[in-house]
């Protein structure tokens, strides 16, 4: 069974900062990878997919690598902001099975201090 | 972009009352969605994987009677908790799944989750 892990589960920087969020997951065999972000009491929205074949994706300040064979993934955030202030959430989607489901970690959730 | 609705957006119920909530893709058509459940500070727990025109399919643990889903079109799926408890209160969340344009590009887009309290 997929399990996915995020550490750390909460940080705190000050505006400014470039940060990591890190995520690993134990299952290789996997789709693809998402990130997402999601403010309190509030949807998904997501913000980077990472296919199985490729290593990194970036828009803008955020770049999100993934190396597979280790099932860890990394999302960077440059020049923080406090609107980036959120929880990130990464899942990863196995390549078997149709319905390619979501398996989700438990998130970071980052603040960013003026 | 795709864009995921979610009706309603908070709704608190009486224990014993029937709760249903609506997921529609507004401008595509999903032909696979999927409910989640979120408790505060933890993730998202998929519930049940459904596609239209066929039954759910649910994960373990899930009580299939208590959680209904209907998928009657592509673009609307419900979520029926019935006889609402208090532990049912949760966050709930669907996505819908596209087919993109890019061969075996396969994109989820969430709803922003409906905010169920049962007292």
């Amino acid at each position: 069974k997929q399990e996915v892990t995020q550490i750390p589960a909460a940080l705190s920087v000050p505006e400014g900062e470039n940060l990591v969020l890190n995520c690993s997951f134990t299952d290789s065999a996997i789709y693809n990878l998402q990130w997402f972000r999601q403010d309190p009491g509030k949807g998904l929205t997501s913000l980077l997919l990472i296919q199985s074949s490729q290593r990194e994706q970036t828009s803008g300040r955020l770049n999100a690598s993934l190396d597979k064979s280790s099932g860890r993934s990394t999302l960077y955030i440059a020049a923080s902001q406090p609107g980036d202030s959120a929880t990130y959430l990464c899942a990863v989607s196995l390549s078997s099975g149709s319905a390619r489901q979501l398996t989700f970690g438990s998130g970071t959730q980052l603040t960013v201090l003026p | 972009g795709a864009v995921v609705s979610q009706h309603p957006s908070r709704v608190i119920c009486k224990s014993g009352t029937s709760v249903k909530i609506e997921c529609r893709s507004l401008d595509f058509q999903a032909t696979t969605m999927f409910w989640y459940r979120q408790f505060p500070k933890k993730s998202l727990m998929l519930m049940a994987t459904s596609n239209e025109g066929s039954k759910a399919t649910y994960e373990q643990g899930v009580e299939k009677d208590k959680f209904l889903i209907n998928h009657a079109s592509l673009t609307l799926s419900t979520l029926t908790v019935t006889s609402a408890h208090p532990e049912d209160s949760s966050f709930y969340i669907c996505s819908a799944r596209r087919l993109a344009g890019v061969p075996m590009l396969i994109e989820q887009y969430f709803g922003p989750g409906t905010r169920l309290t049962v007292t």
